[in-house]
């Protein structure tokens, strides 16, 4: 079946640092992939849409200069959390849109954040 | 806007039946799905139904749609202790009125307890 694999599974990373969450989608190709976010004990909500080739399409209230995706093959999109502080620090989920299947959606596992 | 609620907590009693409850918003869903958590964890995709659909079963599962009253259910027979998580409820969504990329709207989840 269609797996999506997201590296790394849990990160440290001190204030004002960068941290690079990357999204692979192993055995298709996506032109689309999403990225998610989840505060504790909240649900997940949708930071952006990553788009092959072009510029990642955010949702309202996401900055698009402290969250850097870049779509640039296939089979690989990137979540850059830029000058991260701990509010950043959440569970980071993607999941790639396999366009070959019925239902569609594949998720990776997730990137624990953690900003100190 | 689009809107997906369940409640919170369900308990049950091992080797019971287990229903989650959905409701959703958006009637030109084209697809519902319930995904699992398991703690520190990805989603994981249960099963799915294609909005034509008004059941599916898959084993233990069995999805039962109602679509005149935007209701989604999903029953687990004989709930094991592995069926312990959180499972959220999904539909599809079309965000651009172009044609664009569908994204997800998911619901906060509800924690399932099982008691021995």
């Amino acid at each position: 079946g269609a797996v999506v694999s997201q590296h790394p599974s849990r990160v440290i990373c001190k204030s004002g640092t960068s941290v690079k969450i990357e999204c692979r989608s192993l055995d298709f190709q996506a032109t689309t992939m999403f990225w998610y976010r989840q505060f504790p004990k909240q649900s997940l909500m949708l930071m952006a849409t990553s788009n092959e080739g072009s510029k990642a399409t955010y949702e309202q209230g996401v900055e698009k200069d402290k969250f850097l995706i870049n779509h640039a093959s296939l089979t690989l999109s990137t979540l850059t959390v830029t000058s991260a502080h701990p509010e950043d620090s959440s569970f980071y989920i993607c999941s790639a849109r396999n366009e070959g299947a019925n239902y569609g959606y594949t998720f990776g596992s997730g990137t624990r954040l953690t900003v100190v | 806007g689009e809107d997906v609620e369940q409640s919170l907590f369900l308990s049950v009693r091992e080797g019971d039946s287990s229903v989650i409850n959905c409701t959703y918003t958006d009637s030109s869903s084209t697809y519902l799905y319930w995904y699992k958590q398991e703690p520190g964890a990805g989603l994981q995709l249960l099963t799915y139904i294609f909005s034509n659909m008004d059941m599916k079963q898959d084993q233990r599962l069995t999805v039962l749609l109602n679509k005149k009253d935007k209701h989604l259910s999903l029953r687990i027979a004989d709930t094991q202790t592995g069926d312990s998580a959180i499972y959220f409820c999904a539909e599809t969504y079309q965000k651009y009125s172009g044609g664009g990329a569908d994204g997800l709207t998911f619901g906060k989840g509800t924690h399932l307890i099982i008691q021995p």
